[in-house]
């Protein structure tokens, strides 16, 4: 599969500050996804998103699918210390099943 | 409903030894896939099964196998197990063109 490129690789932040993270890739994808994973755990998704240009936003988080189908962004609001953690884009083409391409994640910090 | 199981979640084998994990997906998914996770590679796609049929397999030797039981139940199987073989093995299910839910894993040590 191939590899996503995610960034920024890490990101140190005071609680209340907003925060913006980005995947591309150099091919197509029909589904981006962005996940959140607490150490030991699995990932849990947190925004799915099926169109070019779609917007979605769940609680203080927002992801966009890029009009070119190759990015995307996840934009954290007001960040809380519950944010820390590593988040994850994956792509999904979905046209003969569904594998994904992971990013290597962004780890969050968040510091009261 | 309940959430993606999988079992055990944790495991400590040795070189040359086989392993078999095994994954519940969420009630009514028929689609599993399982992904491997290290600090070097990141997540990394192992394979997904269908109704029984693996559909796509990652670029993972052929030690790495699985299968997928009539009741959407997977099991993986590493045989000759290798130092790098020591991951958090993750098993993610799908209703279909859809999300995929991970489990919370099986994290494998191999000395």
């Amino acid at each position: 599969g191939q590899q996503l490129n995610q960034s920024p690789q890490s990101m140190f932040i005071q609680e209340g500050e907003d925060v913006s993270m980005n995947c591309t890739s150099s091919s197509i994808f029909n589904t981006w996804l962005w996940y959140k994973q607490d150490p030991g755990e699995g990932p849990v998704l947190l925004i799915a998103l099926y169109k070019a240009g779609e917007l979605t936003s769940n609680g203080r988080l927002t992801a966009q699918f890029g009009i070119t189908r190759k990015d995307s962004f996840l934009n954290i609001s007001a960040s809380i210390p519950s944010d820390v953690g590593i988040y994850f884009c994956a792509g999904q083409l979905g046209h003969s099943g569904y594998a994904l391409n992971f990013g290597k994640g962004t780890s969050l910090l968040v510091t009261p | 409903k309940a959430g993606v199981t999988q079992t055990p979640r944790y495991l400590i084998k040795t070189r040359g030894q086989q392993v078999t994990l095994s994954c519940s997906p969420i009630s009514g998914h028929r689609s599993v896939s399982w992904y491997q996770q290290t600090p070097g590679q990141g997540l990394q796609f192992l394979f997904e099964y269908f109704s029984e049929t693996q559909r796509n397999k990652g670029n993972f030797p052929g030690r790495f196998s699985g299968r997928q039981f009539s009741n959407s139940r997977s099991e993986m199987n590493v045989s000759t197990l290798e130092l790098g073989d020591s991951a958090l093995y993750l098993c993610a299910s799908s209703a279909g063109a859809d999300t995929q839910y991970f489990g919370p894993g099986t994290r494998l040590t191999v000395l």
